[in-house]
């Protein structure tokens, strides 16, 4: 069965630094997709970034970008210049090509510190 | 476009009660998925449908739990008699096809 693995359940940076929240999958398929969804107070589930997993090259959109190693199924988020609205939960999810359910971490709880 | 609408945003139940929860996809979306986030969890998938037919319902308890998505109207999750362990945010995605899905702000749901 797939999984998708956080093993830091909280974490917490000061305004301006870089964090990286990390995130490992585990699947037998070679075409699939991966996500970072923030999930703020309010529980809107936002998509961050997404990573196709043919594509080499690492996703980025603006402040935030992945490392994406699929030889060792790592797919861990950095988070630049970390601001105060970037104090969420974090999902890293994936979703095999062509199929429908998306298999979700447990999430890690990000504080943004003044 | 406006995005996956869900209502209400936030619903009471006493025990017993029957608790139904709304879901409105992006326009031109066909495919309806609904997950369960249960209190310091991930997203779990319940069901997919599309316009009047159940695809997928391998992850929704086998009782109380139904769901639609009829011709006309929204996508519909019905919990029947629910009990404190229903307790939980229920989202709803919607996709023109497979792969990526749209999520909506989710329906919060309190058994007292």
């Amino acid at each position: 069965a797939q999984t998708v693995t956080q093993s830091q359940p909280e974490m917490s940076v000061q305004e301006a630094e870089t964090v990286t929240l990390s995130c490992t999958y585990d699947t037998s398929e070679n075409n699939y997709y991966l996500f970072w969804y923030k999930q703020p107070p309010s529980r809107q589930m936002i998509l961050v970034i997404r990573q196709e997993a043919y594509k080499q090259q690492n996703a980025t959109e603006n402040r935030f970008s992945v490392n994406f190693q699929k030889a060792a199924k790592s797919f861990s988020l950095k988070i630049s210049d970390s601001q105060l609205g970037d104090t969420a939960m974090y999902f890293c999810a994936s979703l095999t090509s062509g199929t429908y359910k998306y298999i979700f971490g447990t999430g890690t709880r990000l504080k943004v510190l003044a | 476009n406006a995005g996956v609408m869900q209502n209400p945003r936030h619903l009471v139940r006493r025990r017993g009660q029957e608790a139904r929860l709304r879901c409105s996809p992006m326009k031109g979306h066909s495919h309806v998925y609904w997950y369960r986030q249960l209190p310091e969890e991930g997203l779990k998938f319940m069901v997919y449908l599309q316009k009047e037919n159940i695809i997928d319902e391998s992850g929704m308890p086998k009782e109380r739990f139904s769901a639609e998505f009829p011709k006309e109207g929204p996508s519909i999750l019905r919990i029947q008699q629910v009990v404190r362990g229903d307790s939980a945010a229920y989202f709803c995605a919607s996709s023109p096809g497979t792969d990526e899905q749209f999520f909506g702000p989710g329906t919060r749901l309190t058994v007292l």
